[in-house]
Formats: C-alpha cells, structure tokens, sequence
C-alpha cells in the first residue's frame, strides 16, 4: 500500500510570488485534504477535495487554491504569497465523502517565503 | 466556527509515569475526536480516537475520555518511555460530508529517562 506522498518537501520563496504544492493520496483514498502548520501550531484546515469538487473550506483567503485529478492526487497552489504564508503544508488522504476515519499525512512541504 | 483548546503546552514525565493531555471544544456538533502524534520532522500519525456515542477508549497504554456535556477530553499515557516523547494534537469535527478537523495547539511531552 502507497502512503501519502508530498513534493517539493522543502521550498524558498519570495514575496509575491505563487507556489503549487502536490500530493499524492493514499491507494484506495478519493478525498484529499490540504492543512497548514505554522511552527509550534496545530494544522489549520485549507479545504478539502472530493472526486475533484471542493468539499469544504476553512478560513484562507482566495489566493489559496486547489484541484483535484482524476487519479486523485491533488494540488495546493499559492498565488501572492505573504510572509506568514511560511508554514509547513500537510496534505492528508481519507476515505469518501463523509466518511469520520482516519486521515493520513504526508511528510509535508516546508514552504519558506522571504 | 469550532475552537479547541488543548493544554497544557509542554508536559515533563520520568519514564513509568503517567501523562495527561486535556482538550475542550466550543462546537456541540462535534462528534469525532482523534490524537495526533507527531515525532520532529515527521508527519502527524494517528494514536487514538472516539466518537460521542463512547465514553473511553484504551489501546495498550493509551486511553482517551470524553465528556460531551462538558465539551472536553483527554488523552491518558500510562507507563510512558522515551519513545513516547512527541508533540501530541488534539483535534474535534463534526463529521458528516464536509469532514474537517479542527486541532489544538499541541502538547510538547518529553519523557525523561
């Protein structure tokens, strides 16, 4: 079983710039959820893609976006980043919409914006 | 929206002893709640997790309370070693077709040995 994989795993930036994260999601799993961590914090929800429609969306403004492929894998994408935009980015992969069970993270990216 | 708070923010423990992580929700429709561990440098793993419709769940040295009328839990580590030294997160969601969670801030617990 493949778990959760995340490119780049670390990044520099500076500011202004845009950003595209990816994952790729657990064999098996059709739900894709994107988290930030700032550091010495717990992971603060982005939003959530289901079979490539977005499920759900937490307190991020515009500028962070996403999509979801057929096969599953999905993208974070980051236009105008800001200082704060450093963070690390988790990417976690679930069973089905609705489905209260365990997620699954990957490594993160560690986005660094200067 | 839901808030969580988890304290307290770092826990020191001699290894055998017994740690206790608490947590307190703000939103009633929560019904899910899992511990996250998360080593340095890693991603954050799965530990332990209950739904409202239980009390207390143990695995082996790891146990989790819930008390929905006071909106809090708690995560419990008995007999702790080195290895259980991590960054533990709380989190709450209300499940249905939008399943997000909402984490705490984490608890920093070193074992000493």
């Amino acid at each position: 079983e493949t778990g959760v994989t995340q490119s780049p795993t670390h990044l520099i930036k500076t500011r202004g710039q845009q950003v595209t994260l990816r994952c790729s999601s657990q064999s098996g799993h059709n739900t894709v959820s994107w988290y930030q961590q700032a550091l010495g914090q717990g992971p603060q929800f982005i939003f959530q893609y289901y079979r490539e429609e977005e499920n759900g969306r937490g307190n991020f403004p515009p500028r962070f976006s996403g999509l979801q492929f057929p096969n599953y894998s999905s993208e974070l994408n980051v236009n105008a980043l800001e200082l704060d935009d450093s963070a690390l980015y988790l990417c976690a992969s679930s069973k089905g919409q609705g489905y209260t069970g365990e997620l699954f993270f990957g490594e993160g990216s560690r986005l660094t914006v200067l | 929206g839901e808030n969580v708070e988890q304290h307290p923010s770092t826990l020191s423990v001699q290894e055998g002893d017994s740690a206790v992580i608490k947590c307190t929700y703000s939103d009633s429709a929560s019904n899910y709640f899992p511990w996250y561990k998360q080593e340095l440098g890693k991603r954050p793993q799965l530990i332990i997790d209950i739904r409202s419709n239980v009390g207390e769940k143990k695995d082996q040295r790891i146990a989790v309370t819930l008390n929905k009328t006071a909106k809090h839990f708690s995560l419990h580590i008995t007999e702790t070693q080195p290895e259980d030294s991590a960054v533990y997160f709380c989190a709450a969601s209300p499940g249905g077709s939008n399943y997000k969670l909402t984490f705490g801030k984490g608890t920093l617990l070193t074992v000493n040995p």
